[in-house]
């Protein structure tokens, strides 16, 4: 069964702090993993984009990484602002069929100051 | 970057009534649009697959009576929420793909709350 799971479900950290959020998946075949960041409100908007290849990309203060072997993905936030608080959202791609994204549940980040 | 809209951004109304959403790829064209429901502290779940020029694909346990899907163009998918009851009430959000040779981009709107009273 093609499952995404995100840990931790929520997460309080100080302003300026590092976190890292992670993702484990079951899908195959598996064709790529997105990162996106949804404001309360708001639809998801793409972070990163991870192919079976890359192990690490970054994009500003946001940092994801790939272990296509083990099926884990981790994003990392540095130095965190106020304005990371959002959920954060796992999404891996499978190669086969048309409904082929698969949605993690989630990680709903708060940085307080 | 391109860009996926919707209108209203947010709607209430009253139980028995419908409502329509408008989803629009803005500088892309898109064959498919997706659209999903998002309860609070919950992912996404998609509801159903429009496209273009044929009738949209429903997941299971999704009514396709109820969840009217209209994917007229190349840039408009709307969806219309008849006879709405007070469950319907949630966070609708469309997705557009922007293909780019044998890769695509997957664009996501800015929701559309419904308030069923």
């Amino acid at each position: 069964k093609n499952q995404v799971e995100q840990s931790p479900q929520s997460l309080i950290i100080l302003e300026g702090k590092n976190c890292t959020l992670q993702c484990n998946y079951t899908v195959s075949p598996f064709s790529n993993l997105r990162w996106y960041k949804q404001d309360t409100g708001r639809g998801p908007v793409s972070l990163t984009i991870m192919t079976f290849s890359e192990n690490t990309k970054s994009n500003g203060r946001y940092t994801a990484t790939l272990d296509a072997d083990t099926k884990q993905s981790s994003l990392h936030i540095t130095a965190s602002q106020l304005s990371d608080s959002a959920s954060y959202i796992c999404v891996v791609i499978s190669e086969t069929g048309a409904n082929n994204l698969f949605f993690g549940t989630g990680t709903r980040l708060t940085v307080i100051p | 970057g391109a860009v996926v809209s919707q209108h209203p951004s947010w709607v209430i109304c009253k139980s028995g009534t419908s409502v329509k959403i408008e989803c629009r790829s803005l500088d892309f064209q898109a064959t498919t649009m997706f659209w999903y429901r998002q309860f609070p502290k919950q992912s996404l779940m998609l509801m159903a697959t429009s496209n273009e020029g044929s009738k949209a694909t429903y997941e299971q346990g999704v009514e396709k009576d109820k969840f009217l899907i209209n994917h007229a163009s190349l840039t408009l998918s709307t969806l219309t929420v008849t006879s709405a009851h007070p469950e319907d009430s949630s966070f609708y959000i469309c997705s557009a793909r922007d293909w780019r040779g044998s890769s695509y981009e997957q664009y996501f709107g800015p929701g559309t709350r419904l308030t069923v009273t």
